[in-house]
């Protein structure tokens, strides 16, 4: 599976929108990009995930740039329960469904 | 709508002494996963199943063993507990190519 690279931290005020950067430059063809968060040592929480087109579902937009070699993870109106730690994980279609966690990115919303 | 349970979701053991993590599934899926995660750290992967009666290794799968013999529960098992062993672990479930939901977690304490 292929690494990824992430911002350890980042601040975003709330009700403006959070960019998360993910940097994955040794993705495959057959590989998917997926965000999960996870809030206060809970279990992870998954949020999306793609392959090569832009995808939005009611959390958030994950953004592919048109080589896959990075991604942006948007949520549009950031709230204080979205601080968070976020995970951008690349997964191989047909393999078990590993995921490889790196140290992700925390995000702190502040009011 | 339970999703995934772990139990229990709290434990101290002692040195040398043996246990078990039950998690169990209501959804019908095929697959399942037990992770660790330690202070600061992403999620590391133990071991995995990708069917009733199958089980894979993952990353760290040293010191623990698994059991799949139902396909909504997976066991993760602790022979003789070590210190090194104190996390909080996780377990997860999902159907083939498709987000893992996790459980709350056991967080486990080895004196």
């Amino acid at each position: 599976d292929a690494k990824t690279t992430q911002p350890t931290s980042m601040d975003c005020a709330e009700g403006r929108a959070a960019n998360l950067p993910c940097n994955h430059s040794t993705i495959s063809g057959n590989e998917y990009v997926y965000w999960y968060r996870q809030i206060h040592s809970q279990g992870p929480q998954y949020i999306i995930h793609g392959l090569k087109n832009n995808e939005t579902n009611e959390m958030a937009s994950l953004i592919i740039t048109e080589d896959r070699k990075s991604s942006t993870l948007i949520l549009p109106h950031a709230t204080l329960r979205d601080t968070a730690v976020y995970y951008c994980i690349v997964r191989a279609y047909n393999q078990g469904g590993k995921l490889i966690f790196g140290q992700g990115t925390e995000l702190s919303v502040k009011p | 709508n339970a999703g995934v349970t772990q139990t229990p979701k709290f434990r101290v053991l002692k040195t040398g002494q043996s246990m078990t993590l039950l998690c169990a599934q209501d959804m019908n899926h095929e697959y399942m996963y037990w992770y660790r995660q330690d202070p600061g750290m992403g999620l590391r992967l133990i071991h995995y199943s990708v069917g009733e009666g199958t089980t894979a290794k993952g990353e760290v799968p040293d010191g623990y063993n698994v059991s799949r013999l139902k396909k909504q529960n997976f066991l993760l098992g602790l022979e003789s507990a070590a210190p090194s062993q104190t996390s909080v672990y996780f377990c997860a479930s999902s159907n083939p190519n498709q987000p893992q939901h996790f459980g709350d977690g056991t967080r486990l304490s080895i004196l």
